[in-house]
């Protein structure tokens, strides 16, 4: 009930198009749900997170989607372009107590030129 | 605003030694989270230190330990150390929220 679960595990999209990657959870019970972006040798990078009150947060290029009755949510890149050539993580969290982000096991996306 | 810095970069340590890593959280941050990342794979929660207590911890053997000082920064002991420790060790630091920001870790590899 703790897992997270992400999809693809990797992912290959030329340069203007749109990235999607796919996340989903079982615990009903978290309720923040952040992505990070991780460029090889550095630590993640907070790029946008969503709260199961909104169904859609855009910030410039990136967009979360989220479905709280599936249970998923997914990230949208727009304009992908290769410099997001990156390892993309989503993460749950639940209120309450101690806040751990449970991670998914992350998508590489490569942009090509 | 200072960003969260962790020390060394990279470690080499052998099968059976102990180690110390550590983490200074960003500036007016109060909790501190250390993460393990395996190759490939996404961090995993070993545990949390709010105001210099342990405030929650993941699935990780006692030999995984930590302190937390009075200016917020921390530090992760591993004693024993096993080869399945070698790992890239974050540190995230947070305050009154759910934000959690990363230091960019420490490569621990283990001979």
């Amino acid at each position: 009930q703790q897992q997270v679960k992400q999809s693809p595990q990797s992912l290959i999209v030329q340069k203007g198009g749109i990235s999607i990657i796919n996340c989903a959870y079982e615990n009903t019970a978290f309720d923040y749900f952040p992505w990070y972006q991780q460029f090889p040798g550095k630590g993640p990078a907070l790029l946008i997170a969503i709260r199961p009150d909104v169904s859609e947060k855009k910030e410039g290029r990136f967009t979360i989607s989220f479905n709280k009755s599936a249970k998923q949510f997914s990230l949208h890149i727009m304009d992908s372009q290769p410099g997001d050539s990156a390892t993309y993580f989503c993460a749950a969290s639940k209120a309450g107590g101690y806040n751990k982000l449970i991670f998914g096991a992350g998508t590489r996306l490569a942009v090509h030129p | 605003e200072t960003g969260v810095t962790q020390s060394p970069t990279h470690l080499i340590k052998t099968r059976g030694q102990q180690v110390t890593l550590r983490c200074s959280s960003q500036s007016g941050h109060n909790t501190v989270s250390w993460y393990q990342q395996a190759l490939g794979q996404g961090p995993q929660f070993i545990f949390q230190y709010y105001r210099e207590e342990e405030n929650g911890r993941g699935n990780f053997p006692p030999r995984f330990s930590g302190l937390q000082f009075p200016n917020y920064s921390s530090e992760l002991n591993v004693n024993a150390l096993e080869l399945d420790d070698s790992a890239l060790y974050l540190c995230a630091s947070s305050s009154k929220g759910e934000t959690q920001y990363f230091g960019p870790g420490t490569r621990l590899l283990v001979l």
